[in-house]
């Protein structure tokens, strides 16, 4: 079956430390996998995405690889900021099969 | 481009009533989601469509939910007869197909969301 494990929250991080949230997946086939963020009182939007095998997804500084050995495709960000607290959340759709799967997500807090 | 839009944003309801939310996708495309989101389950998928057919309604959790998209741009959940236990945010999403060439990866674009009181 397909399902996506990531960390339990919240994460609580001060300005300007490194993030970094696991998630890992069980899939049949090539999965694409996604990180969507939600702020709060909003929907969820795509933070970025990977479709296959070592692809590496990146945006506003978060980045996160696919890696099919480890099942894993942990998203990390190097300096978080106040603005980047909310829930993130780890996805994965199977190749062709637009069902989504959904982590039970993270929440970050960041500091000043 | 105008994303999901849902309505309403916020409704109060007595239990035993009546609550329709409703849905308008993105334009063009073809699958949609409702969601629903609490501080104790997260976000559990209810039913989606594709062409306007339900796919999977295996995630409605009673008969009192019902779910129709009589026409591509347009898709409501209802409950009826409220309950406490319904109070949640529910969310519409909308996506289009993956295609053959794997540019379009099915990216899901979520509305606001509905956030639903029942006293």
């Amino acid at each position: 079956g397909n399902s996506v494990t990531q960390m339990e929250g919240p994460v609580t991080l001060s300005e300007e430390a490194f993030l970094t949230i696991n998630c890992t997946y069980t899939a049949t086939g090539y999965p694409s996998l996604f990180w969507y963020v939600q702020y709060p009182g909003e929907g969820l939007q795509l933070l970025l995405k990977a479709t296959k095998a070592d692809d590496k997804g990146s945006n506003k500084g978060f980045e996160a690889t696919y890696r099919k050995e480890t099942t894993s495709f942990h998203l990390e960000k190097g300096s978080v900021q106040v603005s980047d607290s909310a829930v993130y959340f780890c996805a994965l759709t199977p190749y062709y099969f637009n069902k989504f799967y959904f982590g039970s997500g993270t929440k970050l807090n960041v500091k000043p | 481009d105008a994303g999901v839009i849902q309505s309403p944003r916020h409704e109060v309801t007595e239990m035993g009533q009546e609550v329709t939310l409703r849905c308008k996708p993105i334009s063009g495309h073809d699958y949609l989601f409702w969601y629903r989101q609490t501080m104790m389950r997260g976000l559990e998928l209810l039913i989606y469509f594709n062409n306007n057919v339900p796919i999977d309604d295996s995630g409605m959790p009673e008969d009192r939910f019902s779910a129709k998209m009589p026409n591509a741009s347009f898709s409501t959940l209802k409950i009826q007869p409220s309950e406490p236990r319904d109070s949640a945010v529910y969310f519409c999403a909308s996506s289009l197909s993956p295609d053959s060439s794997g540019e379009n990866t099915g990216e899901l674009f979520f509305g606001e969301g509905s956030r639903l009181t029942v006293l």
